[in-house]
Order: structure tokens, then C-alpha cells, then sequence
């Protein structure tokens, strides 16, 4: 039992270039998340999805695109990388049903835009 | 006004002593919260959750919350060095999709 997975755990990009950062969660969760911390900022919501085939836009969704594959994977896509996207990037996971203990964060991927 | 507001400043504390970090929140609707610890470098790791108004003990961890003022803090009794970290208050937004809305964090440095 993994948890949640991304990758890559971290990358360098060249302003104008993109990139899909993957993550895949192994606990049968139905909502699925991406974060971005930067220092000083803590973490915001980027995008989310509340089950399969659902997404919805977060609190800073501009220059991201993602798509949520199944009910185990999550991406996030950069079309056209800008310094203003580096930071370090967390998916999380979180089941709909039930009794939950809060949601379940991957190592994250940290993302470096020159 | 901020969604969520936690202290500002790391806060220095003695081997064996108590820390306590306070949050507010602006989200009346908000009905779970949630504790969570980041080590330099590491994800954010779940502590503590809170559902209802009153005190929530687990082991050296208390996590209190009072719907009405709008505030939850965390309380770390006999304070050890690898409690060092920051620690980031959660509350959890209920309109529309469940989602995590975070404070910027509460720095906490243990001094043996």
C-alpha cells in the first residue's frame, strides 16, 4: 500500500516548455487534489476532483490544465512553463464515504522554471 | 480578510514545555479541521482532526475548537526536538466539493 504517488520528484524546465506531473493514489479514494507551497504562501488549491470525470477549478488554476485518467490517477499539465510556476507541487487524496482521517499528501514534486 | 490566519512567527519553546498554536478561520460552513506537520523538505503529514466544539486529546497532542469564535489551535505538552516543524491548520471548505483550505503555518522550534 503506497499512498499516494507522484512524479517525478523533481524536474527543471525551460521558461516556455511543458510537462504533466502524474500522481496515483493505491487507497480507492473518489477526491483527488493538487496543491502548490511556495515559501511564505503555504499551500493552495490548484485543481480538484470530487470522483471520476469530474474536475474543478481551485483558488490559483491559471496555467494549469489536469485530468483525471480514472479513479486512481490525477495530472497535472504545465502547457507553457513560466518562472512564476516554480514551487513545489502536492497531490492529496480523500474518500467520499465513510468514516476519513483527512487527507492523504505525496512526497510532491519540486518544480524549477528558468 | 485572510481564509485561514495562524500566528505569525516561529515560536521557540523549551525541551519539555508546552506550545500552543492558534488559528482562526473566516468559513462559517466549515465543519471538520485538521492539524497537520511538515518537516523542512517533506509533505505535510496528518496529527490531529477535530469535528466537534471542545477539547480532542492524542498522546502528547490536544486539539481544541470552538465553532461559534471561529478558532482552533493545537496544544503540544512535553515538547521534544523532533516536534521542530511547521504545523499547518486545515479547515475543511463544505460548499460545493470538499477541499482543504490551509493557514500559511506555525514554525515551531524545540530547544533542548
Amino acid at each position: 500500500n503506497a499512498g499516494v504517488t507522484q512524479t517525478p520528484k523533481f524536474q527543471v524546465l525551460k521558461t516556455g516548455q511543458s510537462m504533466t506531473l502524474q500522481c496515483a493514489q493505491d487507497m480507492n479514494h473518489n477526491s483527488m487534489y493538487w496543491y502548490r507551497q511556495d515559501p511564505g504562501m503555504g499551500l493552495r488549491l490548484i485543481y480538484y476532483s470530487a470522483s471520476e470525470g469530474t474536475t474543478d477549478k481551485g483558488e490559483v488554476p491559471n496555467g494549469y490544465n489536469v485530468s483525471r485518467l480514472n479513479k486512481r490517477e490525477f495530472s497535472l499539465r504545465l502547457e507553457s512553463a513560466a518562472p512564476s510556476q516554480t514551487s513545489v507541487y502536492f497531490c492529496a487524496s480523500r474518500t467520499n464515504t465513510g468514516t476519513y482521517y483527512g487527507y492523504t499528501f505525496g512526497s510532491g514534486t519540486r518544480l524549477t522554471v528558468v | 480578510q485572510k481564509e485561514v490566519e495562524q500566528n505569525s512567527g516561529p515560536l521557540s519553546v523549551p525541551e519539555g514545555a508546552i506550545a500552543s498554536l492558534n488559528c482562526t478561520y473566516s468559513d462559517r460552513v466549515s465543519q471538520s479541521f485538521f492539524w497537520y506537520r511538515q518537516y523542512s523538505g517533506k509533505s505535510p503529514e496528518l496529527i490531529m482532526s477535530i469535528y466537534s466544539n471542545g477539547d480532542k486529546e492524542d498522546g502528547r497532542f490536544t486539539a481544541q475548537l470552538n465553532k461559534a469564535s471561529q478558532y482552533v489551535s493545537l496544544l503540544i505538552r512535553d515538547s521534544q526536538p523532533s516536534d521542530s516543524a511547521t504545523y499547518l491548520c486545515a479547515p475543511e471548505a463544505t460548499y460545493g466539493n470538499n477541499r482543504l483550505a490551509f493557514g500559511k503555518g506555525n514554525q515551531v522550534v524545540v530547544i533542548p
